[in-house]
């Protein structure tokens, strides 16, 4: 059974640092591409970036580009999204999803459960 | 940077009725058009790829259709269960990939 399974809720002060996971399970992880995707409280699903563990290939969105940092590490199956330096609008869900991409398609078929980073002083 | 719209923002609709929502895409995108469904406090759920391709599991009552700038996503008959956002994403000549705004379906 294929599952992502995403690292828990954060609360963190303007400023900070952060770094959440999303480990894949039940597939072969270096065969898929990881996206990220961010939810801000009430609105819709915006599109951050991807990477094919792999090689680490990685795609930003140009809307977060030079924002955020996307990484894997293919020994622990597991993809990263970081921050370092948080600020109170990047209070959101953050959901990681498995996409099987090639250069003519890039959808999402297995999704984590998200991770709710919340950002106030 | 395609822009994805999607129409009508909400659809109330009763249970066993026919739902029709509408994504445009700013310009063509081939077929390359996803759906998802997400309920209040879940993760999104991929129903539809290749605009009319159906996902693994999912019931016959959904179904995509269109290609170029238009698709549309049909529920034939709306169960209990179905009552939700749904998004549409295009990812021809990704990256980028984006997303419309939804359409919330709600109880009529």
């Amino acid at each position: 059974e294929v599952q992502m399974v995403q690292s828990g809720a954060e609360v963190k002060t303007p400023g900070e640092s952060l770094k959440i996971s999303c480990k894949g399970s039940g597939y072969i992880f270096t065969n898929y591409w990881i996206g990220w995707v961010r939810q801000m409280p009430g609105r819709g699903l915006e599109w951050m970036g991807i990477i094919f563990p792999r090689d680490s290939d990685t795609r930003y969105s140009p809307s977060f580009q030079g924002h955020v940092t996307i990484s894997a590490d293919k020994s622990i199956n597991t993809a990263y999204l970081q921050w370092s330096s948080l600020k109170a609008s990047d209070t959101a869900m953050y959901y990681c999803a498995r996409g099987p991409c090639g250069s003519t398609t890039c959808y999402f078929d297995y999704w984590g459960q998200g991770s709710l980073v919340t950002v106030s002083s | 940077e395609i822009v994805m719209t999607q129409s009508p923002a909400i659809l109330s609709v009763s249970p066993g009725e026919r739902a029709t929502l509408s994504c445009r895409a700013s310009s063509s995108v081939g077929s390359y058009v996803a759906w998802y469904q997400q309920k209040p406090g879940q993760a999104p759920r991929l129903l539809i790829y290749a605009a009319s391709a159906r996902a693994t599991g999912i019931p016959a009552r959904f179904s995509g259709s269109g290609s170029g700038t238009e698709f549309t996503l049909t529920i034939s008959s709306l169960q209990s269960e179905d009552f939700a956002v749904y998004y549409c994403q295009q990812y021809n000549n990704w990256p980028p990939i984006t997303f419309g705004p939804g359409t919330k379906v709600d109880i009529k």
